[in-house]
């Protein structure tokens, strides 16, 4: 099956750029998907089609994917930033949805 | 606007069965796939299974393949997943969300948290 493996966390400053990676076999192929999940709330979708934002959310999330690695970058980071962060795929050979293992981001 | 309400809390024993509701609103129920996501305490997201709204085709996660059943009504826009012989490490939360086939969750429930505890 396929695997998606992401860094358990990510710290960051306030203002600076926090860049959080998946990384998969030939992910590069495949539409990504990144949540972000605080706690105690269901999971929402902040990039989608590896680079689409949805609306209402802001301009300082935007994604890449490439190669082996996908990667979601928030910049000028606010303390409201602070949450899970879980990227996703299809993957079409078992016609599965598969989620990353998360990623938590300390601002 | 499109809004994912799901069924309360429930307490089960081991061995027991528990099905969650997920009542869509705001759309048209049989344009979108229904995903089923489990998220144990302190734990990831873990995709359990997707039911096509349309036909009822569904398509289970290995981990969960003859031991958990996803339905929909269509008369009252509400999808349904069954899970059979819980064990304490079912404990979790689970999300309905609406999907884009072949993509992404757009629209996520509340969560129903299932606690199974002799």
């Amino acid at each position: 099956s396929y695997v998606l493996t992401q860094p358990p966390s990510v710290s960051v400053a306030p203002g600076q750029t926090a860049r959080i990676s998946c990384g998969g076999n030939n992910i590069g192929s495949k539409s990504v998907h990144w949540y972000q999940q605080k706690p105690g709330q269901a999971p929402v979708v902040v990039v989608y089609d590896d680079s689409d934002r949805p609306s209402g959310i802001p301009e300082r999330f935007s994604g890449s994917n490439s190669g082996n690695t996908a990667t979601l970058t928030i910049s000028w980071v606010e303390a409201g930033d602070e949450a899970d962060y879980y990227c996703q795929v299809w993957d079409s050979s078992s016609d599965h949805y598969v989620f990353g293992s998360g990623t938590k981001v300390t601002v | 606007q499109v809004q994912l309400v799901q069924s309360g809390a429930e307490v089960k024993k081991p061995g027991a069965s528990v099905k969650v509701s997920c009542k869509a609103s705001g759309y048209d129920f049989t344009n979108y796939g229904i995903s089923w996501v489990r998220q144990a305490p302190g734990q990831g997201l873990e995709w359990m299974g997707w039911i096509s709204t349309y036909n009822g085709d569904t398509n289970y996660a290995q981990k969960v393949q003859g031991r958990v059943t996803m339905t929909t009504d269509t008369s009252t826009s509400t999808a349904y997943m069954e899970v059979r012989s819980l064990r304490p490490d079912d404990t979790a939360v689970f999300y309905c969300a609406r999907a884009y086939s072949g993509s992404y969750h757009d629209s996520w429930g509340p969560g129903t948290l299932v606690t199974v505890s002799s």
